[in-house]
């Protein structure tokens, strides 16, 4: 079992452009949530997905979009990157809500 | 005020001593994580509490949900358990995690 795996595991973008991220949740897992974590802070959560729509959603703004796959893979999408976009991208999945969560291991992606 | 405040927020034991890390909420929950992070980024889930006591290996968590308090015991550190620490709840609210060094 593969786990939560993540791509790509580091990733380089310019102001202005749009990135997307992926994440494999989690054999048998069917709900996948993201989270933004800057450096020397917690994980902020993004939002979460389930049958393929958008469940909840954290405290960011629109040019953060994502979508989840009929295999329950999910991609999590950054519009006109900013500076402050610079982080660790968590990727979580577990079996509906309330169930133990399995982390990847991120995508760190640096904003220039 | 954050939702999710964790105590202390930096942590030096030595090995063998025995470990507390806090953690407070002011919002109503179903249940409380602890994870672990070690530097890198990968997180590890130790428990989901909705009540009582958890125990696995040389790990404790414990939840008042009255009092909105958890604590995370670590008996007998071990250099291996340096990590930062980091107590989420609700739909996954983090607090910014307790780094923890236990020294040889």
């Amino acid at each position: 079992d593969a786990g939560v795996t993540q791509s790509p595991t580091h990733l380089i973008k310019t102001r202005g452009q749009q990135v997307t991220l992926r994440c494999s949740p989690k054999s048998g897992h069917d709900t996948v949530s993201w989270y933004q974590q800057a450096l020397g802070q917690g994980p902020q959560f993004i939002f979460q997905y389930y049958e393929e729509e958008e469940r909840q959603r954290g405290n960011f703004p629109d040019r953060f979009s994502g979508h989840q796959f009929p295999n329950y893979s999910s991609e999590l999408n950054v519009n006109a990157l900013l500076l402050g976009d610079s982080a660790l991208y968590l990727c979580a999945s577990s079996v509906g809500q309330g169930e133990k969560l399995f982390f990847g291991s991120g995508t760190q992606l640096s904003v220039l | 005020k954050n939702e999710v405040e964790q105590s202390p927020q930096n942590l030096t034991a030595q090995e063998g001593e025995f470990i507390t890390i806090n953690c407070s909420y002011s919002v109503g929950i179903s249940a409380l994580h602890w994870l672990q992070q070690h530097p890198g980024g990968g997180i590890v889930s130790l428990f989901m509490l909705s009540s009582g006591k958890k125990k696995h290996g040389r790990l404790i968590a414990t939840i008042n949900i009255q009092e909105k308090h958890s604590s995370l015991h670590i008996t007998a550190s071990h250099p291996r358990d340096s990590a930062v620490y980091i107590c989420a709840v609700g739909r996954l609210i983090f607090g910014t995690g307790t780094l923890l060094a236990v020294q040889p």
